[in-house]
């Protein structure tokens, strides 16, 4: 079955240094991944998915297939990075998508 | 930037009650979607509609749920007779024919008591 593990529930870290969201799925066909965050009391929005192989904000995530993973990453976190991020998995062309579970970051100052 | 836009943004109802939940989806999008979120819980889809039809629905979508896009222009979730474990964050999303990227609303909160 699809699944999507986000193991960190809250990660807190000081501004400017490196921040690592773990992502891993599970899916046995060729995946679709996204993040998604959703800075508080406001929407859920896209900010990356790996077809694009962008960098939004700073942010960056590689598939790896090997690892089933899309970890999300930024070398110098901001404050204004606090937020909630969700993986999600897309696996049909016909937009559902599997969330994780969420992790929290928190950027102190 | 258009938006996918939900009312209402919360509602208290008994249980046992009926409940509309609307959504605007962005104007030239054909997909459209209902996920919840329970409080502490992660985002869980319902339900797909396309082509004025039904396209996917989750385990969680039982009798009691029905959608709807009445007009052309609204995209509603009826719950037709609430219970406490459908307290939630119901989030709307939209998506149009080209890119496999969803855009959601703000979501409307729902509280059964």
């Amino acid at each position: 079955a699809q699944r999507v593990t986000q193991p960190e529930k809250l990660l807190s870290v000081f501004k400017g240094a490196p921040v690592e969201l773990k992502c891993n799925y599970s899916y046995s066909g060729s995946p679709e991944l996204f993040w998604y965050v959703q800075y508080s009391r406001q929407r859920l929005q896209l900010l990356l998915r790996h077809i694009s192989r962008e960098s939004i904000k700073g942010f960056t995530a590689d598939l790896n297939k090997g690892e089933t993973s899309f970890h999300l990453k930024k070398p110098f976190a901001q404050e204004e990075d606090s937020a909630m991020y969700y993986c999600a998995l897309g696996y049909n062309q016909g937009g559902k998508l599997i969330f994780g579970q969420g992790t929290e970051l928190s950027v102190k100052p | 930037e258009p938006e996918v836009t939900q009312t209402p943004s919360h509602q208290v109802t008994q249980m046992g009650q009926e409940v509309i939940l609307r959504c605007v989806p962005i104007s030239n999008h054909l997909y459209f979607y209902w996920y919840r979120q329970i409080l502490g819980q992660k985002v869980e889809f319902l339900v797909s509609f396309y082509n004025n039809e039904i396209s996917e629905k989750s385990e969680i979508f039982d009798d009691q749920f029905s959608v709807e896009r009445p007009d052309g222009s609204n995209f509603t979730l009826k719950i037709r007779s609430t219970k406490l474990e459908d307290s939630a964050m119901y989030f709307c999303a939209s998506r149009g024919s080209g890119a496999n990227v969803l855009t959601f609303g703000a979501g409307s909160r729902l509280t059964v008591l």
